[in-house]
Formats: C-alpha cells, structure tokens, sequence
C-alpha cells in the first residue's frame, strides 16, 4: 500500500537520450515535489507543483520538463541527457502547499554513460 | 539565500552512547525546522517539524531542540536500528521548498 511511487526504480542509459521517470501518490495530496539527490547526498528542490500548476521552479536545466496529467501524478522528463544528470530522484507529496510534512517516494537512480 | 549546515558530517556510537547532532541554520524568515531520516536506498522518512525557538518534541530516544540559529537532534541510548542519514531542512518565507542540509551519518555499533 505504497504512498508515494516512482518507476523505474533504476535507469542506466547512455548520454543524449531522452528518459521520464513516473510518479504516483495515492494519499489525495495537492502538491508534489522532485529532488535531485547528487553523489555528496545532498538533496535539492527541483519543481513542486500544486494541484496541476507549476509554482516552483528552481535553477534547472530546461531539459527537464515536468508534468501533471492531474494531482495524483508528477512525471519528469529529461532531453539529451549529461553525465552529471546522474543522481538520484526524489518524488515527494504533502497535503497542501503550505504544509510541512512532505512524504518522500523511494527515489530513481539515474545513470548516464 | 537560506543555509542549513550539518555537523558532524558522520558519527559512530556504541549501542547506549547518547550523543547529538546539530543544525545549523541562515534563513530569513523561517516558517519550520525538520528533521528526516534516510536509511541506504529509500527516500528521507518525516521525524519531527519544529515552529519556533524553544520548541522541543520526543519520539523515543530521539529529541529534537531548536533556537533562533540552530537545532539539536539528541539521542539517547541509540540502538543499532538508528543507524541511518539524519537530514534537517528548513522552510522560509513564503515559498514551500525545504532548503536541506547534507546530513549526517551516523552509525550505532554493538
């Protein structure tokens, strides 16, 4: 009964392809989040969405699209991919945009060669 | 621009060595302090969200403190199953992001 999915939970793919990553939450939250966790474990805030609209938008690359077909989902897309895209991505949820408790998803490890 | 610095940055106790773990944090207005933690492979896990200076909250051997420029994650008598990543970030103004900090690591030995 998992709160906050991501698929793939792995993804190795070679340099200038284009991947998406999925997320799904099933706990009837309004925002939704994608983290970047790089090699040194730092976590960093890429894009929350609030019901379906973009309000946060952080220094990213604009390879990166995020999208919301609608509340329950959040799915990241990433063009021509680069060696330092290589991470792990975080999908995380909360309740509303203001709330505090973000419920994070079991993350995807993304590797570039 | 908001700052949370972690320290240390890994720590090894024995099972019962209590011990803390500290936040630091620059932000300009700060709206919550929390405190996560992250086993190997799994995405951070909420522990605690702290409001303002003096605030404290428990939950079993785990305590967390905050004042106006940082805050402790005491434990007391750890356990080997605390081994893990403790994260602690920081939301400010107006915006929802959490600003996190790197973590520290630590490890609970037999």
């Amino acid at each position: 009964d998992t709160a906050v999915s991501q698929t793939p939970k792995y993804l190795v793919t070679q340099m200038g392809n284009d991947k998406s990553i999925k997320c799904e939450q099933n706990l009837g939250h309004d925002t939704m989040y994608w983290y970047k966790q790089d090699s040194k474990k730092f976590l960093k805030i890429m894009f929350s969405y609030n019901n379906k609209e973009l309000i946060i938008n952080e220094t990213v690359p604009n390879r990166f699209s995020p999208k919301s077909p609608d509340k329950a989902h959040l799915n990241l897309h990433i063009n021509s991919l680069e060696l330092g895209d290589s991470a792990v991505y975080f999908c995380a949820s909360s309740l509303l945009v203001s709330d505090n408790e973000q419920f994070f998803g079991p993350g995807t490890r993304l590797t570039v060669l | 621009e908001d700052q949370v610095t972690q320290s240390p940055e890994a720590l090894r106790l024995q099972e019962g060595e209590s011990s803390s773990l500290n936040c630091s944090y620059t932000v300009s207005g700060l709206r919550g302090l929390f405190w996560y933690r992250q086993d190997p492979g799994k995405g951070p896990e909420f522990l605690f969200t702290l409001y303002s200076a003096g605030e404290e909250k428990e939950k079993e051997r785990l305590k967390a403190t905050l004042t106006k420029k940082e805050s402790f994650l005491h434990i007391t008598a750890p356990k080997p199953e605390d081994s893990a990543t403790y994260l602690c970030a920081v939301q400010a103004g107006t915006a929802s992001k959490l600003t996190f900090g790197t973590g520290t690591r630590l490890q609970v030995t037999l």
